[in-house]
């Protein structure tokens, strides 16, 4: 199976800091993954795909980037609504798994 | 408006049975893949399986923790995704979410949709 291991797992952050997490898969992926955004109680909801492709809907301050097996979601400008946890997903092989989350804190 | 609403969760004892349904609207139910993730109390994410559309046969994908025990299927006829579980353990127990994919391709087979979940106890 492939591991996505995402770091940090907690992020201290601020209102307009600029934060980026990290996905690391164990095998490259191509650009097969996608960055969910989860809040309390909620099911989550899709960010980017493809690595680096903004879903419809999702403001510009989010951002994706890599290839293999290191890629990156950088938000610029934290928002207040954006202190949640993030999760990563690789799409290349069966069975697909998710990275283990990234709580961003204020 | 894209809708996948769960039913079937509940309180169940170890070794036992349930099925979960969800019922989809809003899109072309039988164009898509579709999966079940989970997510245990606390925990991430984790893929359970996933059930590929007519024009792929209708093959399936499992998890290596559910596969032989846990089922997917649906019924195109009446827009529903199923998941029947069997042999139940207590770390199954979870909020169960009935998810869409966005297309067929590797490029494009991410989640594109989610159902509210529903929540299933494995407990003696």
């Amino acid at each position: 199976d492939i591991q996505l291991t995402q770091s940090p797992s907690f992020l201290s952050a601020s209102v307009g800091d600029r934060v980026t997490i990290t996905c690391r898969a164990s095998q490259g992926i191509s650009n097969y993954l996608a960055w969910y955004q989860q809040k309390p109680g909620k099911a989550p909801k899709l960010l980017i795909y493809a690595a680096s492709t903004l879903q419809s809907g999702v403001p510009s301050r989010f951002g994706g980037s890599g290839s293999g097996t290191e890629f990156t979601l950088t938000i610029s400008g934290l928002q207040p609504e954006d202190f949640t946890t993030y999760y990563c997903q690789q799409l290349n092989r069966y069975p697909l798994t998710f990275g283990g989350g990234t709580k961003v804190e204020i | 408006e894209v809708q996948l609403v769960e039913s079937g969760g509940g309180l169940v004892q170890p070794g036992g049975s349930l099925r979960l349904s969800c019922a989809a609207s809003g899109f072309t139910f039988s164009d898509h893949y579709m999966d079940w993730v989970r997510q245990a109390p606390g925990k991430g994410l984790e893929w359970v399986g996933r059930i590929r559309n007519k024009a792929n046969s209708y093959t399936t994908e499992y998890a290596a923790s559910v596969k032989g025990r846990f089922t997917i299927s649906r019924d195109d006829s009446k827009n529903s995704l199923y998941l029947q579980m069997n042999s139940l353990k207590i770390e199954d127990t979870a909020v169960y979410y009935c998810t869409r994919a966005a297309g067929t391709t590797w490029s494009t087979a991410m989640v594109d949709s989610w159902g509210q979940g529903t929540l299933v106890t494995v407990s003696s």
